[in-house]
């Protein structure tokens, strides 16, 4: 059974860079065919998919977030990571990580809260 | 992008009713929709995909059916368990969810 844990800093200043890492246990990250992502959850724009990595190293990302967005994987550490520059207020919400299949997504993270502060 | 409409966006229900809660996308998805649930401080968990497959581990007492641009989950009878949001998916193209329907008790 796959569990995926995230970590990173709860508080980011604005225009700053958000940086996550989702760490997962119970399976190799690089088992064929693996496809990792991360979803976001605030009070004003509900669910929001961010990205997802695929095993080809190929990204793909919301066109709304994909100037300011990286997914990236650690296979040596079983990790993979988020990055979300030049981040405002509007950033601030619970981040997932998350495992896609076939387009929906059937392993979540816990979340964490980011908030956009000075 | 497709936009995804749920309906209606709250209803009270009692435990041992039938639930029904709808999705409609702005334009045709063929079955390339997923339901989830959340309870308050959790993360969404998955409950049916590809519009009316069931998730392993999930109660037959949720079902799903549509197809294009319309679609329904329906709980045949409500448990204590099932007070929560429910938000459906597609991934047709840029993945989108839809606003969410909350389940509380009457």
């Amino acid at each position: 059974q796959l569990h995926l844990q995230e970590s990173g800093p709860g508080l980011v200043k604005p225009s700053e860079t958000l940086s996550l890492t989702c760490t997962v246990s119970g399976g190799s990250i690089s088992s064929s065919r693996y496809y990792w992502g991360w979803i976001r959850q605030s009070p004003g724009k509900g669910l929001e998919w961010i990205g997802t990595i695929y095993d080809s190293g190929s990204t793909y990302y919301n066109p709304s977030l994909k100037s300011r967005v990286t997914i990236s994987v650690d296979t040596s550490k079983n990790q993979f990571s988020l990055k979300l520059t030049s981040v405002t207020a509007a950033d601030t919400a619970v981040y997932y990580c998350v495992r896609p299949s076939g387009g929906h997504f059937d392993y979540w993270g816990q979340g964490t809260l980011v908030t956009v502060s000075s | 992008d497709i936009q995804l409409t749920q309906s209606p966006s709250s209803l009270s229900a009692s435990v041992g009713d039938r639930v029904t809660i709808t999705c409609r996308a702005s334009q045709g998805i063929s079955n390339s929709l997923a339901w989830y649930q959340q309870r308050p401080g959790k993360a969404p968990k998955l409950l049916l995909y590809a519009a009316s497959t069931l998730e392993s581990g999930v109660p037959s007492r949720f079902s799903g059916s549509g197809s294009g641009t319309d679609f329904t989950l329906t709980i045949s009878s409500l448990q204590p368990d099932d007070f929560a949001t429910y938000y459906c998916q597609h991934y047709y193209s840029t993945l989108t969810f839809g606003p969410g329907t909350k389940v509380d008790v009457k």
